[in-house]
């Protein structure tokens, strides 16, 4: 079967950083994506990785490892407004999106 | 303007009712989606559609019927309503066509509560 885990809920301090884990076993892989949902509101897009190695924007970075089943999103200089749930996706060999359950990320003052 | 949006944002109601959910994009874009959020927060594709044809059609019970009057809209008509199906319902498109990996973006969602 498909299956996308990440870790359920992370606390880190405002001004850290922190890297959110995501492993995957799906059939057929065309690209992992990151997305940001804020409680009550829509996730909306964060990062896109298909190749090894890692893609910086901004304060937050994507990795992908496609030989592990493994990428992290990593957050630097974390602001309170960062405290959300970060949801993994992989997208499989028919195009369509596999969804982890989400990081619920806490931000501490 | 709103990119996805969908109305109602709250939809409570009986069981048994019917009900539905409306979906309109103005990207431009080619592919629809329907999402089920539970309570445990996954994220489940139900239906997609591109140009107005149904792409994908998950295992979701017969009660569900998505219509696409035109590629800019997507509604959602659900028949007797049960508990279970008590979720945020999330409303999604991209630009091209299935087969060609582009990021979906979504609705701000439908809290649908079933009493």
């Amino acid at each position: 079967g498909q299956n996308i885990d990440q870790p359920t809920e992370m606390t880190a301090t405002e001004g850290a950083i922190v890297q959110i884990n995501c492993t995957y076993q799906t059939s057929g892989f065309n690209g992992l994506f990151w997305y940001q949902q804020h409680a009550g509101e829509a996730p909306t897009f964060l990062s896109y990785n298909v190749l090894d190695g890692l893609e910086e924007k901004g304060r937050f970075s994507s990795f992908l490892s496609r030989s592990k089943g493994y990428s992290y999103l990593l957050l630097k200089e974390l602001q309170m407004k960062d405290s959300a749930s970060y949801l993994c996706a992989v997208m499989d060999s028919n195009y369509q999106l596999i969804w982890g359950a989400g990081t619920k990320l806490i931000i501490k003052p | 303007d709103t990119a996805v949006s969908q109305t109602p944002k709250y939809l409570v109601t009986q069981m048994g009712n019917d009900k539905s959910i409306k979906c309109e994009q103005n990207l431009g874009h080619d592919t629809m989606y329907w999402y089920k959020q539970d309570s445990k927060k996954f994220l489940k594709i139900m239906f997609s559609y591109n140009n107005k044809e149904l792409i994908i059609n998950e295992t979701v019970p017969n009660r569900f019927s998505p219509k696409s009057p035109d590629k800019a809209h997507l509604n959602l008509h659900i028949n007797s309503l049960e508990l279970g199906d008590s979720a945020v319902y999330f409303c999604a498109s991209s630009p091209r066509v299935a087969g060609v990996v582009e990021t979906q973006y979504f609705g701000p969602g439908t809290r649908l509560l079933v009493l």
